[in-house]
């Protein structure tokens, strides 16, 4: 089974903090990709990458970069955080080889700036 | 800009009947995936169902069955049997040409004792 890990489940950060969150997933996928979740607007895509220091721009990258530097690891940014950045942080990965475009995700990172 | 519509944000059901859960989507492409993700509370997004387009047969898996209408861009879940374990966030997914992910907005789905 494919496994994406978050490192944290919850997070409490103030305002103007760098914030790093981590994925990693075990499968040797090459797509993966950063969301948030809010309440009535579903999944929405910050940056994803296809592969070792490729990225690419989402629907809602403003505040945010990303850091792909090994295959199995792609870190979520937050330069200096903003109470408006308060959400559920979601990592999926998928893979080429699967012609599905099935992504797997992880459990979440629930992320409170003050 | 492609996009997911789930125009039901909440939903409950007793146990033991069956449900319909809508999405629509907006697409020019002639084959694709279509998914059903379920986000049960504080636990991980896992999917349900998918549908490739060009497929006339509509999928299933165990109690979840989805009706595909490709004409109409229509592509509703149906959970049979509903059980106390299938309340959740439901999350109809497209992906657009590259890879990435679309989703709608989500139904809350409540099953009911």
């Amino acid at each position: 089974d494919v496994k994406v890990t978050q490192s944290s489940r919850y997070l409490v950060k103030r305002t103007g903090e760098k914030v790093f969150l981590e994925c990693v997933q075990d499968m040797d996928h090459e797509n993966m990709f950063w969301y948030r979740q809010d309440p009535g607007l579903g999944l929405r895509l910050i940056y994803f990458s296809y592969d070792v220091k490729m990225k690419e721009k989402g629907d809602i990258p403003e505040g945010y970069s990303v850091s792909r530097e090994k295959k199995e690891r792609f870190s979520l940014i937050l330069e200096s955080a903003s109470t408006n950045q308060t959400s559920m942080y979601l990592c999926a990965s998928s893979s080429y080889r699967e012609v599905t475009d099935t992504q797997y995700f992880g459990p979440g990172t629930r992320l409170t700036v003050l | 800009a492609q996009t997911v519509t789930q125009s039901q944000p909440e939903m409950s059901v007793q146990e033991a009947e069956t449900v319909t859960l809508s999405c629509t989507y907006d697409t020019s492409e002639s084959n694709y995936y279509l998914f059903w993700y379920k986000q049960p509370p504080s636990r991980q997004m896992i999917l349900v169902i998918r549908q490739e387009a060009y497929k006339q047969q509509n999928a299933t898996e165990n109690r979840f069955s989805v009706n595909f209408q490709k004409a109409a861009k229509s592509f509703s879940l149906k959970i049979s049997d509903s059980q106390l374990g299938d309340t959740a966030m439901y999350f109809c997914a497209k992906p657009p040409l590259l890879n990435d992910m679309r989703f709608g907005a989500g139904t809350r789905l409540t099953v009911k004792p």
